[in-house]
């Protein structure tokens, strides 16, 4: 059974913070690690696709890294805005995935 | 690019009654579709994947004939809660698969969910 764990499960900061939080899955078998981010009542968006050990991706003030031989990936978010305010999910597989339970974080103004 | 629609977003329904929930890729040929359920304080549980044109692959512990899935173009797929029971109330969600990008990847493109509350 392939279990993706996510941590905190909340997470509240003021505008301008930088926060971090971390997704673990197991490193056997692994292919693929995957970021979304889902706002209420809209699509869960795409951020990244990280295969690669030591890989780190960037999208604007977000960030992720990935380490496949202890099974976690840190995805960063640098001076948070209150747009920032989201769900953000990670998965593992390949074409089918397994999802953690997301981490909600609600950015202050 | 990659949008995925969902409809309805939300259903009310009396038990019994049978529910159907269409997903569509539209601006792209979606090979794969996918279909997941979220209980609350839960993480999406991959329900089934469909192919275009072929029988859908049911994960285990879903009812096949409970939960039915057509999959009858490259753009539309639509999953249908047969006697719906209140116990079937969740979020249902789909998400859609361009086939393999850069480096052989393949990204999900999700719709928005359809939250289905069975009385």
């Amino acid at each position: 059974i392939l279990n993706v764990e996510q941590s905190p499960q909340s997470l509240h900061v003021q505008e301008g913070d930088s926060t971090n939080f971390t997704c673990s899955f197991p490193s056997s078998n692994f292919y693929a690690l995957h970021w979304y981010r889902w706002e209420t009542a809209k699509s869960p968006e795409a951020l990244f696709v990280m295969t690669l050990n030591g890989d780190e991706k960037k999208k604007g003030r977000i960030s992720a890294t990935l380490n496949t031989k202890e099974g976690y990936s840190y995805l960063y978010i640098k001076g948070s805005q209150p747009e920032d305010s989201a769900t953000y999910l990670c998965a593992s597989g390949y074409s089918t995935l397994t999802f953690g339970k997301g981490t909600m974080l609600l950015v202050s103004p | 690019g990659a949008v995925v629609s969902q409809h309805p977003s939300w259903v009310i329904c009396k038990s019994g009654t049978s529910v159907k929930i269409e997903c569509r890729s539209l601006d792209f040929q979606a090979t794969t579709m996918f279909w997941y359920r979220q209980f609350p304080k839960q993480s999406l549980m991959l329900m089934a994947t469909s192919n275009e044109g072929s029988k859908a692959t049911y994960e285990q512990g879903v009812e096949k004939d409970k939960f039915l899935i057509n999959h009858a173009s490259l753009t539309l797929s639509t999953l249908t809660v047969t006697s719906a029971h209140p116990e079937d109330s969740s979020f249902y969600i789909c998400s859609a698969n361009s086939g393999p990008g850069l480096a052989g990847l393949e990204t999900q493109y999700f719709g928005p969910g359809t939250r289905l509350l069975v009385l």
